[in-house]
């Protein structure tokens, strides 16, 4: 069983539509949780960050973590042709190694 | 402005051929990092450092060696490319403490034949 799960996609929705990415992870070490954006020959770029089991809203992006199941989701609200790229999972252990999910490519048409 | 460089940002070589890909940063961070995409396998962690002097392996350490004897820099040293090292690779940086704001590097692609 690989430590994180994450479909690759692609995920198309229509522009205004909510999206919904998630992540599995088997992991119980993992302590820090995030959520990147890599645009398409570009570096990622952190867009949630969260430590505790809940949701956590910054405008159109929620993280939301559930450590009993171990699961992982971010939720897009009135999304964009301008969010379509990879979204990237990533956990962080107490000891400052980082692993990645897979990423999924999201396409947001107009 | 804040920011990870990297250097080069293309390369090809050839397998044996030793070769260095720099990476600098200007945010006085403590951690530094280094990762490889390839497709359908996300990034992988190959080194990390906490500070000046401090690192420890990633996920994918072997082939690769690194060094932090700045602050500011993090080079990547492949001392003998072979051609399953040809990837996409990022640095990264953030302030210990401080993982929320995070930056990496622009990328450098290599390629190895």
């Amino acid at each position: 069983q690989k430590e994180v799960e994450q479909d690759p996609g692609p995920l198309s929705v229509p522009e205004g539509a909510i999206v919904s990415l998630n992540c599995t992870y088997s992991n119980s070490a993992f302590q820090y949780f995030m959520w990147y954006r890599q645009y398409s020959r570009k570096g990622p770029e952190l867009l949630m960050y969260t430590y505790s089991s809940g949701n956590k809203e910054d405008g159109r992006f929620t993280a939301q973590v559930d450590k009993s199941s171990k699961y992982i989701s971010l939720f897009i609200r009135d999304s964009q042709p301008s969010d379509s790229a990879t979204y990237l999972c990533a956990f962080l252990t107490g000891g400052f190694k980082t692993i990645f999910g897979a990423g999924t490519r999201l396409f947001v048409k107009a | 402005e804040a920011q990870v460089t990297q250097n080069p940002r293309y390369l090809i070589t050839v397998t044996g051929k030793k070769l260095t890909v720099t990476c600098s940063q200007n945010m006085n961070h403590e951690y530094m990092s280094w990762y490889r995409q390839d497709p359908g396998l996300g990034l992988r962690q190959i080194y990390y450092s906490m500070n000046v002097e401090v690192t420890d392996k990633g996920d994918v350490p072997e082939g690769y060696k690194v060094s932090r004897k700045e602050k500011r820099n993090f080079p990547l040293i492949l001392e003998s490319p072979s051609p399953n090292q040809t990837s996409l690779y990022f640095c990264a940086s953030y302030k210990v403490g401080g993982q929320e704001t995070q930056y990496f590097g622009p990328g450098t692609r290599l390629l190895v034949l």
